[in-house]
């Protein structure tokens, strides 16, 4: 069975950072691009980052280009997202995503910035 | 804004169809294949449809999807309760390279 596990969020002073995390299971993660989506509250969603299978491409919506790094280590199944600088925009629930698709999600982990 | 255009409420009683639209444009929807998510309440988002007409396995076949040009449908018939939940399309956009999403239909059943 397919499975994504987010975790890392928490409560943030704007200008903070935190480091989010997905760990995968049931399928071979190092051949799918993978995928962070977010949704603030009560808002749609919105693709934030994606990350090519070797790592070696990585884009990103403009709004957090320069704060947000996407990252993967194969080795562990896991996809990361460091995010810096957050601002109360970014305030959401945060989604790995598997493949061009987003065919699997995971249960998302909430990111609350503020002071 | 979302640059896909969905109408933001829809609604239908037991037993209906009802269809959700998708508007975009030819650097999105023209160019590129349609996918629909379902969203029930407090809940991650499902995959419902991909590529403009196909279901995964596990989703009724009372969910079709279609496209036309720059637009696309999601089609549900024999409405049920349980289908009352969020809906959004999603197109690939180039400037992207990524999902663009549409900015979500909330569908209740009466």
């Amino acid at each position: 069975e397919v499975q994504l596990v987010e975790s890392g969020g928490g409560l943030v002073q704007p200008g903070g950072s935190l480091r989010l995390s997905c760990t995968a299971s049931g399928f071979t993660f190092s051949i799918y691009w993978m995928n962070w989506v977010r949704q603030a509250p009560g808002k749609g969603l919105e693709w934030v980052a994606n990350i090519k299978p070797d790592g070696t491409e990585k884009y990103y919506v403009d709004s957090v280009k320069g704060r947000f790094t996407i990252s993967r280590d194969n080795a562990k199944n896991s996809l990361y997202l460091q995010i810096n600088s957050l601002r109360a925009e970014d305030t959401a629930v945060y989604y790995c995503a598997r493949g061009s698709n987003y065919a699997y999600w995971g249960q998302g982990t909430m990111v609350t910035v503020s002071s | 804004q979302s640059v896909l255009t969905q109408p933001p409420s829809a609604s239908g009683t037991p037993g209906q169809r009802v269809t959700i639209s998708c508007s975009g444009s030819s650097s999105n929807i023209g160019n590129y294949t349609v996918n629909w998510y379902q969203q029930l309440p407090g809940t991650a988002p499902k995959l419902l449809i991909y590529s403009n007409n196909l279901r995964p396995s596990g989703v009724p076949d009372r969910f079709s999807g279609s496209k036309s040009a720059t637009s696309a449908s999601l089609a549900i018939s024999g409405l049920q309760s349980e289908d009352e939940a969020d809906y959004y399309c999603a197109a690939w956009s180039d400037s992207l390279n990524g999902r663009l999403f549409g900015g979500g239909t909330k569908l209740t059943v009466l």
